[in-house]
């Protein structure tokens, strides 16, 4: 199975920039790198996927390595609302499943007032 | 936000009694998923469906079946449920292809007493 590495939590002010690491270095040249994250008592919430290139969208912004074995999630200014444990996942195109996610620990993330 | 409906959403049951959850999309997606997530272990895939009666396996099959026999409804039902089943249940559906995203329903909480 595709693997991912985080650690295991990190702190941030609010209202400060937060780059959430992850480590891929199986990672295949088809493979998606998707980032989600989930609120307590919520299901886990799309925030950005890319495949090569620097990715952008409202919620965040996603940098991945030249060489693909890494990304950094991009949060620009971190608010309460933020606070969340954040999965990085690598959506591999085998069997009938069309990628399946396989969810790690994830990052969790607080962030300080 | 996809157009996810689980229900029940909360469900204490006893051990050994028969249990159907349901999963209703609008958004004419191929791809269906049933996930578990327990403390300690993330999501973890049951069963998938990538058409109208076609299903497969995840990780973590045994004591759960499937059906799918509209695009739009995939059903989880544990045949005699036991006190290791009680977990949160989130739906999934994704487009074809690992370019797209994969929406998460708001989750079932199931007790098995």
């Amino acid at each position: 199975d595709a693997k991912t590495t985080q650690p295991n939590s990190m702190e941030s002010n609010e209202e400060e920039p937060v780059h959430l690491p992850c480590n891929h270095s199986t990672i295949s040249g088809t493979d998606y790198i998707h980032w989600y994250r989930q609120l307590p008592s919520q299901g886990p919430e799309y925030v950005i996927h890319g495949l090569t290139s620097n990715v952008n969208n409202r919620m965040a912004s996603l940098a991945i390595a030249e060489d693909r074995k890494s990304s950094t999630l991009i949060l620009h200014r971190a608010t309460l609302r933020d606070a969340a444990v954040y999965y990085c996942i690598l959506r591999v195109n085998y069997g009938g499943s069309q990628g399946n996610l396989i969810f790690g620990k994830g990052t969790k993330l607080s962030v300080k007032p | 936000d996809a157009g996810i409906t689980q229900s029940p959403r909360h469900k204490v049951t006893e051990t050994g009694t028969p249990v159907t959850l349901r999963c209703h999309q609008t958004e004419n997606h191929r791809y269906m998923y049933w996930y578990r997530q327990d403390p300690g272990h993330g999501l973890r895939l049951i069963h998938y469906s990538y058409g109208v009666k076609d299903t497969d396996k995840g990780e973590v099959s045994d004591g759960y079946s499937v059906s799918r026999s509209k695009t739009e409804d995939f059903l989880l039902t544990l045949e005699s449920a036991t006190s290791s089943q009680t977990s949160v249940y989130f739906c999934a559906i994704s487009g074809t292809g690992t370019g797209n995203t994969i929406y998460f329903g708001e989750g079932s909480w199931l007790t098995v007493v």
